[in-house]
């Protein structure tokens, strides 16, 4: 079955940029589908963060910023902070990604 | 304002037949582009993406529980039921349905909507964790 591949984890200390990867196929990502990405805090419900490859629904920080080329896309957390601690997702049609754990130092 | 919640058995034994059911509110399943979908975790583990149902009654399952998968909808109850077969302990794992943005084209020359794939899930019930287990 295809898979979104993601990091494991990622790390950074408050205030710094990191960014997240998520690699797909031609099945997916590099068919032209779009990439959207959740947030989800520890025993809560994934949560819309980016939607349609860099947009953000309302309410979400514009710390928040997503990118797609070719067969990958990528999820950007600037300034980041405590409250960012958290696991984030990829999906592309009918697949979700591995998950990246992000910790602030 | 969009709400989903998921309710059915905390408890299934091996080779049962699960069903759950997502009773959602704020929206119609009978609106051109409107969608629900299910996805489960296992704990600790990721997301897994499991069957979609349109408004028009298309649906779309994951190919690898496709055979395991029926995904059907109530829309005068607005209610989405899942029913798993051949339950088995690895299926252990918190389940989600979720509300997808609807995606859509016109279509001048039919009059018709046409669904665009690849939508997002918006709005998310609370999840409910059904474990597997004699």
């Amino acid at each position: 079955q295809s898979v979104l591949t993601q990091p494991p984890s990622v790390s950074g200390a408050p205030g710094q940029r990191v960014t997240i990867s998520c690699t797909g196929s031609s099945s997916n990502i590099g068919a032209g589908y779009d990439v959207h990405w959740y947030q989800q805090l520890p025993g809560t419900a994934p949560k819309l963060l980016i939607y349609g490859n860099s947009n953000r629904p309302s309410g979400v920080p514009d710390r928040f910023s997503g990118s797609k080329s070719g067969t990958s896309a990528s999820l950007a957390i600037t300034g980041l902070q405590a409250e960012d601690e958290a696991d984030y997702y990829c999906q592309s049609l009918n697949v979700f990604g591995t998950g990246t754990k992000v910790t602030v130092l | 304002q969009i709400t989903l919640k998921e309710s059915g058995p905390t408890l299934v034994k091996p080779t049962q037949t699960l069903t759950l059911t997502c009773t959602f509110s704020g929206f119609s399943l009978s609106t051109s582009g409107v969608g629900v979908g299910w996805i489960r975790q296992p704990p600790g583990k990721a997301l897994e993406w499991l069957a979609l149902i349109y408004w028009d009654d298309d649906k779309r399952y994951s190919p690898s529980l496709k055979s395991r998968l029926t995904i059907t909808k109530d829309t005068s109850k607005n209610q989405v039921v899942l029913t798993m077969t051949n339950m088995d302990p690895v299926d252990t794992a918190t389940y989600y349905c979720a509300h997808l943005t609807p995606l859509t084209y016109y279509d001048i020359l039919t009059g018709f909507y046409h669904k665009i794939e690849g939508s997002n899930f918006d709005y998310w019930g609370q999840g409910t964790l059904v474990t597997v287990s004699s």
